[in-house]
């Protein structure tokens, strides 16, 4: 069985500071992990995905994330936030065949001016 | 570029009462998915189907039933509406399953009372 804990549920940051959000995954088997973002009354949208190769992944807008295998982690991180990053994001593990997804329970990051 | 559709966006049902949820993709996606999301709960997966006529249950079935007759449609029906049904209902497509990352629909936001 696969899990994903995402130990902050909000976090409030004021704008271009810098941000982490965790994300701890168990898996008895290889993942690929994937990070979504929610925006109000909207369905969620691929913010990054890890599937092999390079640890460290990038996103259009400014986000990475790291795999690190030792700590079953890929925590989210942006040096300087905008407003417009305010938003919900899950992470998500897929250890299974037929691509589904385990999400967790969602940060509700806050940005403020 | 319509996606994932979902109809209707917002219904309440009255307990006992039976709905069909509606979700259609035009990206001739193989895999389609249905989640519920509850607040601070993240996604769960309610059915899954990689392709027509082909359907298996997720996380959290009971109460609801599914067909996949054509690769297009995928829709979602709860016989008998209980209270514990309230959540709102996200579908979703992927390409090709395992590692290949989901779109989402804009969702159903559905009430039970």
């Amino acid at each position: 069985a696969q899990s994903v804990t995402q130990l902050d549920s909000q976090v409030p940051v004021f704008e271009e500071a810098p941000v982490e959000l965790r994300c701890n995954y168990s898996s008895s088997v290889s993942v690929y992990l994937f990070w979504y973002v929610q925006y109000p009354n909207q369905g969620l949208q691929l913010l990054l995905k890890y599937l092999s190769g390079s640890t460290l992944v990038e996103s259009i807008n400014g986000f990475e994330a790291e795999f690190n295998k030792s700590q079953t982690s890929f925590h989210l991180r942006k040096p300087s936030v905008h407003i417009s990053d305010t938003a919900e994001y899950f992470c998500a593990v897929d250890s299974t065949s037929y691509g589904k997804l385990t999400f967790g329970q969602g940060t509700i990051l806050t940005v403020h001016p | 570029n319509a996606g994932v559709t979902q109809t209707p966006k917002f219904r309440i049902l009255k307990i006992g009462q039976s709905m069909t949820l509606q979700c259609t993709q035009d990206m001739n996606h193989n895999y389609m998915y249905w989640y519920r999301q509850d607040p601070g709960m993240g996604l769960k997966l309610i059915y899954y189907s990689v392709g027509a006529g082909i359907t298996d249950k997720g996380e959290v079935p009971n109460g609801y039933n599914v067909s996949r007759s054509t690769t297009e449609d995928f829709p979602l029906r709860l016989e008998l509406a209980a209270p514990s049904q309230t959540s709102v209902y996200f579908c979703a497509s992927s390409y090709e399953g395992e590692g290949s990352p989901l779109h989402f629909g804009n969702g159903t936001r559905l009430t039970v009372t």
